[in-house]
C-alpha cells in the first residue's frame, strides 16, 4: 500500500508568488493533518480534515495560507502571496478514525522563498 | 507557548552506549505520548508510544519513561547503533483532542561508530 504522496518535494519561488502544494493520503484514512517543519519551532500543526471537513485551522498562522480538501484523496495547502518566512519544508500526514495516534507522514515538501 | 519542549537540540552518543532523550510538557491535560524518528529528506515515522496510566513502554532496544508528576518523558535507545542517528521528535495528545498531536522541536541525534 502508497503511503503519504506529496508534492512537489522541492519548491523554489520568489516572494509574491502563489505556492500551491498537494497530498494525496494513505487510502481508507479519514483523518488528514497538514504539519510545517521549521529550525526554530520544530513540526508545527496547521490544519487537519476529517472526514475532508477542516476541523482546526488554528494553526495556520496567516490569512495567506489556506487549505482544502475536496475529496478523500486529495488535499492542498496554498500560500498567496507567498513570503521568505514561509520557507519551511511542509509535511502531510493522514490516520484513521480512533486509533493510539499513531500518524503516518509523507516525504515533505521543502519549499524556499527568495 | 510551546507545550512539548525539546531542551536539548543535539546528542552525540558512542555507538554501544546508551542514548537518552528528554521531553518536558506543560499540559496536565496530555494523556498519551509519542516519538517519532526522522531521517533527512523523510517524513517522521512512529517510533514508541505511552499512555499516561504506565510509567514505562519498551519495544526491544528503545524504552520510554514517563514521569507524570515532573511531566517528564525521556526516550532510552541500548544499545546505540549507527543506525539510530536520526532527529527524534516528542509529541503529546491532550485527552480532550484525540486526533491532534503536538510536537516538540526535535534533537538531533548522533551515534559515533
Amino acid at each position: 500500500d502508497a503511503g503519504v504522496i506529496q508534492s512537489p518535494r522541492h519548491e523554489v519561488t520568489e516572494m509574491g508568488q502563489e505556492v500551491t502544494l498537494r497530498c494525496k493520503p494513505i487510502s481508507g484514512h479519514d483523518y488528514l493533518f497538514w504539519y510545517r517543519q521549521t529550525m526554530m519551532r520544530g513540526l508545527e500543526l496547521l490544519i487537519y480534515f476529517n472526514n475532508n471537513v477542516p476541523i482546526d485551522d488554528s494553526g495556520m498562522p496567516e490569512d495567506r495560507f489556506s487549505a482544502k480538501m475536496p475529496n478523500a484523496s486529495f488535499s492542498t495547502l496554498k500560500i498567496q502571496p507567498s513570503e521568505p518566512r514561509d520557507s519551511a519544508v511542509y509535511f502531510c500526514a493522514s490516520r484513521q478514525g480512533f486509533d493510539t495516534g499513531e500518524l503516518f507522514f509523507g516525504e515533505g515538501s521543502r519549499l524556499t522563498v527568495l | 507557548d510551546q507545550q512539548v519542549k525539546q531542551n536539548s537540540p543535539s546528542l552525540s552518543v558512542q555507538e554501544g552506549r546508551i542514548s537518552i532523550l528528554n521531553c518536558d510538557y506543560t499540559n496536565s491535560m496530555f494523556d498519551y505520548f509519542l516519538w517519532y524518528k526522522k531521517y533527512p529528506a523523510e517524513g517522521p515515522t512512529f517510533l514508541i508510544s505511552i499512555s499516561s496510566i504506565k510509567d514505562k513502554n519498551e519495544d526491544g532496544r528503545f524504552t520510554v519513561f514517563l514521569n507524570k508528576s515532573a511531566k517528564h518523558l525521556s526516550l532510552h535507545i541500548v544499545p546505540s547503533q549507527p543506525g539510530d542517528s536520526a532527529v527524534y521528535f516528542c509529541a503529546a495528545k491532550r485527552v480532550d483532542s484525540s486526533y491532534k498531536l503536538i510536537f516538540g522541536s526535535g534533537t538531533r541525534l548522533l551515534v559515533r561508530p
